[in-house]
């Protein structure tokens, strides 16, 4: 079973519809979260971190649910230009350069 | 902004080369990390430092090698250079303890 397990889609949407994806992951020690987004052919980006209670940045939302070891990214509105690949990241502090674990994504593909 | 800047966006190589990437970052990060991504695979992680001239194994470390003689500047090094080393090639830096990591744009290695 791998570390970290998202859905890899793909998930086709129309403009302005929501649409979620769940990450979940293995080790309870486990101590940050993040959710990257990475477009065809570039480096994958930081689009937000996920903290305990849960946040939200514009038309993003992300949640942790600890108890039982998933994270959660909502997108409302979708744009044409959200299409991407969505990665999850966990993170865990095994030494001092802590040990991240990607997911292998979840793609979007948002259509007009 | 964080800044991680790779050498080369693509190389080509033939096998049994040894090869340098370099990556250097501007934001004084202690973190510095080696990862290749491969469809199918996801992110894997090669090697990381925590510190200069320190260095640590990843999940994938053979066949590479790590130089980290200046803060600001992580070396990954292909030994002999196989053709199962094509792969896109991603450095990152972070701040200690679980900050996200910054993800330079890349090297795509063809080793023909």
């Amino acid at each position: 079973r791998k570390e970290v397990e998202q859905d890899p889609g793909p998930f086709n949407v129309p403009e302005g519809a929501t649409v979620a994806f769940n990450c979940t992951y293995s080790n309870s020690a486990s101590q940050s979260f993040f959710w990257y987004r990475q477009d065809c052919r570039k480096e994958p980006k930081l689009l937000m971190s996920v903290y305990s209670s849960g946040n939200e940045d514009g038309r993003f939302t992300a949640q942790l649910n600890r108890a039982s070891q998933y994270i959660s990214l909502l997108i409302r509105d979708s744009k044409l230009s959200d299409s991407a690949t969505y990665l999850c990241v966990v993170r865990v502090r095994a030494t001092n350069a802590g040990k991240s674990t990607f997911g292998d994504g979840t793609t979007l593909t948002v259509k007009p | 902004d964080v800044k991680v800047t790779q050498s080369s966006r693509y190389l080509v190589k033939r096998t049994g080369e040894k090869v340098f990437l370099e990556c250097v970052q501007d934001m004084d990060h202690e973190n510095m990390f080696w990862y290749r991504q491969d469809p199918g695979l996801g992110l894997r992680l090669i090697y990381f430092s925590y510190d200069v001239k320190m260095k640590e194994k990843g999940d994938i470390p053979e066949g590479y090698s790590v130089s980290r003689e200046k803060k600001e500047r992580f070396s990954l090094i292909l030994e002999s250079a196989s053709t199962n080393q094509t792969s896109m090639y991603l450095c990152a830096s972070s701040l200690p303890g679980n900050s996200p990591l910054h993800f330079g744009n890349g090297t795509r290695l063809t080793v023909t």
